[in-house]
Order: structure tokens, then sequence, then C-alpha cells
């Protein structure tokens, strides 16, 4: 069936670094959405990608919808200490009795360096 | 202001126990939708309703039941035939199935087996 793979699954940073992060699938999605959890709360969508090819920012927030349609990535520049979290890509199925619904990566965790 | 209001923010369950979740909105979205997330694990769907008195298994709906009396109000029941029910439980609703960019998810119920 349809998977997200996310990578990294964790990594740290430390404050002012550029993150980068991706997304892959072995299928074709048509959209791509990516959201931020906050420990103990509930994900919060920050970009919405709807076009192959497409880029699109929100403030510090970069993300790009792969020309195969295949991948995405979200970069974040001069990260802050509010950066930490779990960042999720997302997608809707393309096919089967659930197709519409999002299925989601498992996620990559961003803390702060020690 | 609008939202999705999920209780209780923690939940205690004995072996052999039923406990209900509580998941209400005043969106006015048709659709609701239950994940399960456990640690460094994407979100899994459990149950979707697209309207009123209808609603449909996702991917592990095994353990689970849901009813859908009221636009407002999606409640997930977590039945003792679920074998390992501690994990964090996400409500969400959208306008409908489609609208991606309308996904507002709940701040999360805790469930832990004592």
């Amino acid at each position: 069936g349809q998977q997200l793979n996310q990578s990294p699954q964790s990594m740290f940073i430390q404050e002012g670094e550029d993150v980068s992060m991706n997304c892959t699938s072995s299928s074709i999605f048509n959209t791509w959405l990516w959201y931020k959890q906050d420990p103990g709360e509930g994900p919060v969508l920050l970009i919405a990608l709807y076009k192959a090819g497409e880029l699109t920012s929100n403030g510090r927030l970069t993300a790009q919808f792969g020309i195969t349609r295949k991948d995405s990535f979200l970069n974040i520049s001069a990260s802050i200490p509010s950066d930490v979290g779990i960042y999720f890509c997302a997608g809707p199925l393309n096919y089967g009795g659930s197709q519409g619904n999002l299925i989601f990566g498992k996620g990559t965790k961003l803390s702060v360096k020690p | 202001d609008g939202g999705i209001t999920q209780s209780p923010k923690y939940l205690f369950r004995k072996e052999g126990q039923n406990v209900t979740l509580s998941c209400e909105q005043n969106l006015n979205h048709d659709a609701m939708y239950w994940y399960r997330q456990d640690p460094g694990q994407g979100l899994r769907l459990i149950y979707y309703s697209q309207i009123v008195n209808d609603f449909q298994k996702g991917d592990i709906a095994e353990g689970y039941s849901v009813s859908r009396e009221k636009k407002e109000s999606f409640p997930l029941t977590v039945t003792s035939a679920q074998k390992n029910p501690t994990a964090f439980y996400l409500c969400a609703s959208s306008i409908d199935r489609r609208t991606y960019y309308g996904y507002t998810f709940g701040s999360g119920t805790r469930l832990t087996v004592v």
C-alpha cells in the first residue's frame, strides 16, 4: 500500500542553524502536507502543496512538491528553540476503500542540541 | 472561537474495562477522524465519519468502536478487546474528506492501562 518515508527520524538543532528534512514514497501523491506537533498537542498544518514543482513559504519555512510527485522537502531557516517538535508529512490515499483519507509519515523529531 | 475539543486529556484504564474518549467540534465540519499515535510512529487511522450516522473502519479498527449521532460529536470507545490500548489518541475534523487544508486536530487524549 501507499507509505510515506520521512528522513531523518530525528535531528538536533542549534539555534540559528538551517534544517532540512524530506518525505518520499514509491507512489505518486497529488497533494503534500506538512504538519508540526508540539509535545502533548495535536498536529498543526504548516504548509500545503498542490502542484508538482511548487515551492511555498510560510515565514522561515519553505516546502517543495517534488517534480516526480513522489517526494517533498521541508526546510527551516535560522532555527529557533520553539521549532522543536515533530514534523509530519502527509498525503491523501489515491486508491482503495480509504481513498481520500490522509496517511502520515512517521515524523522527524527536532530537538535542541545539549 | 471555533475548534475541536478532546476530553479528558489523560485517562487511565484498568484491564478489561471499556473507556470512551470524547471529541466535539464547533467548526460545522462534516468529516471527523480518530487517529492513534505511538512513540516514533506516525498517525494511524482508527475510524472516520463523513456524515452523521455513518462511519467507516480505518487501518486499525479492531478493539475500537465509534458513533456519530450528532454532527458535532464523534466519541471513540476503546473496548477490552483492544489488547494494547496505551497510546496518544487524536481526533480531527475537516469540511469534507477532500478539503485537506482544513484538517483540524484536537489536543489529544493520552490513555494509559494500569
